[in-house]
């Protein structure tokens, strides 16, 4: 059974700290690896991870993924209060077309 | 631009009632489409996937039930509600892989807040 375990669950900090959320994973043919931020409903999609190693960046963003050691970061710098929000790490693999969720990180950023 | 709508969302319904949740896509053709569950420290679950109409794909035993009766319309159901059946419903779409190893991200509605009483 695929699984994706995130950790932490639950993080605190101030308002311009650096925040690094972790995702490993066990799926099946794995495709990629996908993150979102869920701030009140829908989850928006972050970032796609296909290749070991490629830092993608989006403004203070920013995420990698280690194909080897099954596990992918993600970064905020200079946090801002709107970064407060769940933030979610799925897994594509080949079993179903659908994806694989960790149970989030929920982010809280204090002014 | 593609779009996707969900509805209703919020519901509060009696054990033994029926359910219908609706969701649509504008913008783009053959999608593929998912219903997923967001249970309170469980994450998100994928309850069916559809990649054509009439095509569902259940990926676990459940009381609720899936239909896409047209190309950018996804249904979720049940005839009896149940208590354990209470949880934040989400729609979401992709872009049907012409290659099935082609990487695509979920699109996901707003979601509906199924309470069960």
């Amino acid at each position: 059974e695929d699984k994706v375990v995130q950790s932490p669950l639950s993080l605190v900090v101030h308002e311009g700290d650096t925040v690094t959320l972790n995702c490993s994973y066990e799926v099946t043919n794995f495709r990629s690896l996908l993150w979102y931020k869920q701030e009140k409903k829908a989850p928006t999609f972050l970032f796609m991870l296909t290749s070991s190693g490629i830092e993608k960046k989006s403004g203070r963003l920013s995420s990698i993924l280690d194909k080897k050691e099954l596990f992918s970061i993600l970064n905020i710098t200079a946090t801002q209060t709107g970064d407060s929000a769940v933030y979610l790490c799925a897994g594509e693999g080949g079993g179903a077309d659908g994806l694989t969720f960790g149970k989030g990180t929920h982010l809280i950023i204090q002014p | 631009s593609q779009t996707i709508h969900q509805w209703p969302a919020t519901l509060v319904q009696p054990v033994g009632s029926p359910l219908s949740l609706e969701c649509t896509v504008e913008g783009t053709s053959n999608p593929n489409l998912y219903w997923y569950r967001q249970a309170a420290g469980r994450g998100l679950q994928l309850l069916f996937y559809s990649v054509g109409i009439g095509q569902i794909s259940s990926e676990v035993p459940q009381n609720l039930s899936a239909s896409r009766p047209q190309d950018r319309q996804f249904i979720l159901s049940s005839k009896k509600l149940l208590l354990s059946d209470s949880g934040f419903y989400l729609c979401a779409w992709s872009v049907r892989a012409i290659n099935r190893w082609r990487n695509t991200e979920a699109f996901f509605g707003q979601g509906t807040r199924l309470t069960v009483v």
